[in-house]
């Protein structure tokens, strides 16, 4: 079974703050996404990773960095929090040789931004 | 702009029943669909798919119905059980233009209330 964690389920931050948030997936999957889910809007990706390093942006970048440093962990990271950063945050993995082409998703994050 | 879109935000049925999940899509250049389920407090998790070049899938209770010419597709669960009461997320995938992965564009959801 495809493992995908993510370091915190809830957090609170506050405005201003850097807020790192962490994926690790057990299976040696190629890619890796960071998306945000929030009411009415779907997941919308923030950011992808296809190799150690190397990232693309998605949909809505704007506020947001990734690091990929090693092929199993891929990090999010919000520079300077702020309130409309307050969302739920999904990690997701995928093998470029998927049958299905489907994204093996966490647990979330919810991030609160106060 | 949407590209995938769920216009049922909600719907209920009684257990048993069939319940059908739609979906529609703008960009001709998907080539592949996908149906997740979410449970709260839980990521999603993949449900059942469908090639472009198909217009239907089976896997046990979930059928996948893929209209082309009308860019829509819908998930029929039957029979319907209290279990399945989930959100459903339609996602539709593509290359992305560096041609480096496959994209997931992602509908807003349905949530599904089965009722005993």
């Amino acid at each position: 079974d495809v493992k995908v964690t993510q370091s915190s389920r809830y957090l609170v931050k506050r405005t201003g703050e850097k807020v790192f948030l962490e994926c690790v997936q057990d299976m040696d999957h190629e890619n890796m996404f960071w998306y945000r889910q929030d009411p009415g809007l779907g997941l919308r990706l923030i950011y992808f990773s296809y190799d150690v390093k190397m990232k693309e942006k998605g949909d809505i970048p704007e506020g947001y960095s990734v690091s990929r440093e090693k092929k199993e962990r891929f990090s999010l990271i919000l520079e300077s929090a702020s309130t409309n950063q307050t969302s739920m945050y999904l990690c997701a993995s995928q093998s470029p040789d998927g049958l299905n082409y489907e994204q093996y998703f966490g647990p979330g994050t919810r991030l609160t931004v106060t | 702009d949407q590209q995938v879109k769920q216009n049922s935000p909600s719907l209920s049925v009684q257990e048993g029943r069939i319940s059908i999940l739609n979906c529609d899509y703008t960009n001709s250049m998907f080539d592949y669909f996908l149906w997740y389920k979410k449970y709260p407090a839980e990521g999603p998790t993949f449900l059942i798919s469908i090639s472009s070049i198909k217009d239907k899938n089976e896997d046990g209770r979930f059928t996948v119905f893929l209209n082309k010419s009308a860019k829509h597709l819908s998930l029929h669960i039957v029979p319907s059980q209290p279990g399945d009461s989930a959100v459903y997320f339609c996602a539709a995938s593509v290359i992305f233009s560096s041609g480096s992965a496959r994209q997931l564009t992602f509908g807003s959801g349905t949530q599904l209330t089965v009722l005993p």
